[in-house]
Protein backbone atom coordinates (compact mmCIF):
# COMPACT_ATOMS: atom_id res chain seq x y z
CA UNK A 1 0.00 0.00 0.00
CA UNK A 2 0.98 3.38 -1.33
CA UNK A 3 1.97 5.48 2.01
CA UNK A 4 2.47 9.33 2.32
CA UNK A 5 3.53 10.77 5.54
CA UNK A 6 4.27 14.48 6.35
CA UNK A 7 5.72 16.32 8.55
CA UNK A 8 7.55 19.31 10.16
CA UNK A 9 5.11 22.16 10.27
CA UNK A 10 4.59 24.07 12.89
CA UNK A 11 4.08 27.81 13.87
CA UNK A 12 6.65 30.25 12.34
CA UNK A 13 7.01 33.68 12.72
CA UNK A 14 6.79 36.38 9.00
CA UNK A 15 9.95 36.06 7.97
CA UNK A 16 10.44 32.31 9.06
CA UNK A 17 11.89 29.43 8.13
CA UNK A 18 10.33 25.57 7.98
CA UNK A 19 11.25 22.50 6.14
CA UNK A 20 8.72 20.11 5.42
CA UNK A 21 9.33 16.05 5.11
CA UNK A 22 7.11 13.60 3.49
CA UNK A 23 8.08 10.03 4.07
CA UNK A 24 6.95 7.39 1.41
CA UNK A 25 6.58 4.04 1.25
CA UNK A 26 5.03 1.19 -1.01
CA UNK A 27 6.50 2.07 -4.42
CA UNK A 28 9.46 2.60 -5.98
CA UNK A 29 10.22 6.31 -4.87
CA UNK A 30 12.63 7.36 -7.27
CA UNK A 31 10.18 6.21 -10.51
CA UNK A 32 7.90 9.12 -9.35
CA UNK A 33 7.60 12.48 -9.57
CA UNK A 34 6.28 14.16 -6.47
CA UNK A 35 4.30 17.20 -5.95
CA UNK A 36 3.54 19.98 -2.66
CA UNK A 37 0.06 21.08 -2.97
CA UNK A 38 -1.21 23.23 -0.38
CA UNK A 39 -4.91 24.68 0.74
CA UNK A 40 -5.25 27.91 3.12
CA UNK A 41 -7.91 27.48 5.91
CA UNK A 42 -11.76 27.37 4.43
CA UNK A 43 -9.95 27.60 1.21
CA UNK A 44 -9.22 25.57 -2.26
CA UNK A 45 -6.17 23.81 -3.21
CA UNK A 46 -3.16 25.04 -4.35
CA UNK A 47 -0.43 23.57 -6.34
CA UNK A 48 3.08 24.85 -5.05
CA UNK A 49 5.65 22.40 -6.68
CA UNK A 50 6.71 19.38 -8.42
CA UNK A 51 10.01 17.47 -8.38
CA UNK A 52 11.32 14.79 -11.23
CA UNK A 53 12.07 11.08 -10.27
CA UNK A 54 15.67 11.72 -10.19
CA UNK A 55 15.43 15.68 -9.10
CA UNK A 56 16.65 16.99 -12.10
CA UNK A 57 13.76 19.20 -12.68
CA UNK A 58 12.00 21.18 -10.38
CA UNK A 59 9.22 24.01 -11.03
CA UNK A 60 6.96 26.26 -9.13
CA UNK A 61 4.24 28.27 -8.58
CA UNK A 62 4.90 32.13 -9.12
CA UNK A 63 3.20 32.83 -5.54
CA UNK A 64 6.60 30.59 -3.87
CA UNK A 65 9.16 30.79 -6.83
CA UNK A 66 12.40 32.18 -5.02
CA UNK A 67 11.61 31.57 -1.27
CA UNK A 68 10.70 27.53 -1.72
CA UNK A 69 13.05 24.80 -2.35
CA UNK A 70 11.32 21.33 -3.51
CA UNK A 71 13.94 18.39 -3.24
CA UNK A 72 14.21 14.92 -2.74
CA UNK A 73 16.10 12.12 -0.78
CA UNK A 74 15.56 8.90 -3.26
CA UNK A 75 17.86 7.08 -1.02
CA UNK A 76 15.61 7.38 1.98
CA UNK A 77 12.47 7.71 0.09
CA UNK A 78 12.02 11.04 1.28
CA UNK A 79 10.56 14.70 -0.11
CA UNK A 80 11.19 18.17 1.09
CA UNK A 81 9.89 21.75 0.92
CA UNK A 82 12.32 23.96 2.15
CA UNK A 83 10.15 27.06 2.42
CA UNK A 84 12.27 30.48 3.17
CA UNK A 85 10.65 34.40 3.85
CA UNK A 86 7.32 33.07 4.67
CA UNK A 87 4.35 35.29 4.96
CA UNK A 88 0.78 34.68 6.24
CA UNK A 89 -0.51 34.28 3.00
CA UNK A 90 1.56 30.69 3.17
CA UNK A 91 -0.17 29.61 6.37
CA UNK A 92 -1.72 26.10 4.58
CA UNK A 93 -2.20 22.74 5.22
CA UNK A 94 0.77 21.02 3.19
CA UNK A 95 -0.14 17.79 1.24
CA UNK A 96 2.94 16.05 -0.23
CA UNK A 97 1.45 13.60 -3.53
CA UNK A 98 2.70 11.56 -6.00
CA UNK A 99 2.60 11.99 -9.65
CA UNK A 100 1.73 8.76 -11.53
CA UNK A 101 2.72 10.45 -14.63
CA UNK A 102 5.13 13.24 -15.66
CA UNK A 103 3.44 14.04 -18.23
CA UNK A 104 0.22 14.96 -16.62
CA UNK A 105 1.64 17.12 -13.52
CA UNK A 106 -1.50 17.87 -12.35
CA UNK A 107 -2.76 13.94 -11.69
CA UNK A 108 -2.17 13.35 -8.11
CA UNK A 109 -2.79 10.21 -6.40
CA UNK A 110 -2.23 9.57 -3.14
CA UNK A 111 -2.26 11.90 -1.11
CA UNK A 112 -0.62 12.29 2.35
CA UNK A 113 -2.36 13.45 5.62
CA UNK A 114 -0.84 17.03 5.08
CA UNK A 115 0.74 19.02 7.98
CA UNK A 116 -0.02 22.86 9.41
CA UNK A 117 1.88 25.64 8.92
CA UNK A 118 1.04 28.55 10.30
CA UNK A 119 2.83 31.70 9.73
CA UNK A 120 1.95 34.73 12.05
CA UNK A 121 3.68 36.75 15.07
CA UNK B 1 -9.61 34.21 -7.59
CA UNK B 2 -8.80 30.42 -8.89
CA UNK B 3 -7.77 29.96 -12.75
CA UNK B 4 -10.77 27.43 -13.12
CA UNK B 5 -14.21 28.33 -12.51
CA UNK B 6 -16.70 25.93 -10.61
CA UNK B 7 -20.04 26.53 -9.08
CA UNK B 8 -19.64 27.02 -5.57
CA UNK B 9 -22.41 24.72 -4.47
CA UNK B 10 -24.55 21.57 -5.90
CA UNK B 11 -26.74 19.34 -4.88
CA UNK B 12 -29.30 16.23 -5.10
CA UNK B 13 -31.47 13.52 -4.08
CA UNK B 14 -30.12 10.11 -3.72
CA UNK B 15 -30.54 8.42 -7.09
CA UNK B 16 -30.25 11.83 -8.24
CA UNK B 17 -27.77 12.44 -11.18
CA UNK B 18 -25.66 16.00 -10.69
CA UNK B 19 -23.05 17.71 -12.71
CA UNK B 20 -20.90 19.77 -11.46
CA UNK B 21 -18.69 22.07 -14.36
CA UNK B 22 -14.93 23.52 -14.31
CA UNK B 23 -14.19 26.09 -17.05
CA UNK B 24 -11.11 26.85 -17.87
CA UNK B 25 -9.37 28.86 -21.04
CA UNK B 26 -8.16 27.71 -24.14
CA UNK B 27 -4.59 27.56 -22.81
CA UNK B 28 -5.37 24.92 -19.71
CA UNK B 29 -8.82 22.91 -20.41
CA UNK B 30 -9.09 23.39 -23.66
CA UNK B 31 -5.61 22.56 -24.97
CA UNK B 32 -4.64 19.86 -22.96
CA UNK B 33 -6.37 16.55 -21.74
CA UNK B 34 -5.20 16.08 -18.68
CA UNK B 35 -7.94 17.28 -16.42
CA UNK B 36 -8.21 15.60 -13.41
CA UNK B 37 -11.02 15.92 -10.60
CA UNK B 38 -10.64 15.32 -6.91
CA UNK B 39 -13.16 14.44 -3.57
CA UNK B 40 -12.27 16.07 -0.32
CA UNK B 41 -13.99 15.30 3.22
CA UNK B 42 -14.18 17.51 5.75
CA UNK B 43 -10.78 17.23 7.73
CA UNK B 44 -9.53 14.59 5.10
CA UNK B 45 -6.74 14.79 1.99
CA UNK B 46 -7.89 14.67 -1.23
CA UNK B 47 -9.17 12.16 -3.45
CA UNK B 48 -8.55 11.35 -6.80
CA UNK B 49 -11.89 10.34 -8.59
CA UNK B 50 -10.87 11.48 -12.93
CA UNK B 51 -7.48 11.97 -14.45
CA UNK B 52 -7.02 12.13 -18.29
CA UNK B 53 -10.53 13.70 -18.37
CA UNK B 54 -12.21 10.85 -18.23
CA UNK B 55 -10.11 8.05 -16.28
CA UNK B 56 -11.23 6.33 -13.23
CA UNK B 57 -9.01 4.98 -11.10
CA UNK B 58 -9.23 1.30 -9.55
CA UNK B 59 -11.78 1.86 -6.57
CA UNK B 60 -13.43 4.49 -7.96
CA UNK B 61 -17.54 3.53 -8.60
CA UNK B 62 -18.18 3.53 -11.96
CA UNK B 63 -21.05 6.52 -10.93
CA UNK B 64 -18.39 9.02 -11.31
CA UNK B 65 -18.03 10.08 -14.65
CA UNK B 66 -16.14 13.02 -16.08
CA UNK B 67 -16.58 14.44 -19.47
CA UNK B 68 -14.92 17.80 -21.72
CA UNK B 69 -16.08 20.41 -24.32
CA UNK B 70 -14.24 22.90 -25.10
CA UNK B 71 -12.66 25.15 -22.25
CA UNK B 72 -15.65 23.49 -19.85
CA UNK B 73 -14.95 20.27 -18.37
CA UNK B 74 -17.48 18.33 -16.26
CA UNK B 75 -17.94 16.17 -13.38
CA UNK B 76 -21.36 13.82 -13.35
CA UNK B 77 -22.34 11.80 -9.96
CA UNK B 78 -24.76 9.09 -11.00
CA UNK B 79 -27.28 7.24 -8.55
CA UNK B 80 -26.38 9.90 -5.91
CA UNK B 81 -25.21 8.80 -2.63
CA UNK B 82 -25.10 9.92 0.87
CA UNK B 83 -21.14 9.26 0.86
CA UNK B 84 -20.95 11.41 -1.87
CA UNK B 85 -21.41 15.09 -0.17
CA UNK B 86 -17.93 16.16 -0.22
CA UNK B 87 -15.84 19.18 -1.73
CA UNK B 88 -14.90 18.54 -5.48
CA UNK B 89 -12.47 19.99 -7.18
CA UNK B 90 -10.98 20.20 -10.86
CA UNK B 91 -7.86 20.60 -11.72
CA UNK B 92 -5.84 21.27 -15.50
CA UNK B 93 -2.34 21.13 -16.42
CA UNK B 94 -1.85 24.52 -17.84
CA UNK B 95 1.56 24.74 -19.85
CA UNK B 96 5.20 25.45 -19.22
CA UNK B 97 4.07 28.83 -17.65
CA UNK B 98 1.32 28.00 -14.94
CA UNK B 99 2.09 24.23 -14.85
CA UNK B 100 -1.16 23.11 -12.54
CA UNK B 101 -4.47 25.07 -11.77
CA UNK B 102 -7.35 24.02 -9.94
CA UNK B 103 -10.87 24.94 -9.33
CA UNK B 104 -11.73 26.75 -6.32
CA UNK B 105 -14.42 23.45 -5.30
CA UNK B 106 -17.80 22.77 -5.64
CA UNK B 107 -19.45 22.05 -2.15
CA UNK B 108 -21.85 18.65 -3.27
CA UNK B 109 -24.89 18.12 -0.52
CA UNK B 110 -26.83 15.00 -0.78
CA UNK B 111 -30.29 16.20 0.30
Amino acid sequence: EVQLLESGGGLVQPGGSLRLSCAASGFTFSSYAMSWVRQAPGKGLEWVSVISGSGGSTYYADSVKGRFTISRDNSKDTLFLQMNSLRAEDTAVYYCAKVPNWNYLNWFDPWGQGTLVTVSS
Amino acid sequence: QSALTQPPSASGSPGQSVTISCTGTSSDVGRYNSVSWYQQHPGKAPKLMIYEVSKRPSGVPDRFSGSKSGNTASLTVSGLQAEDEADYYCSSYAGSNNFVVFGGGTKLTVL
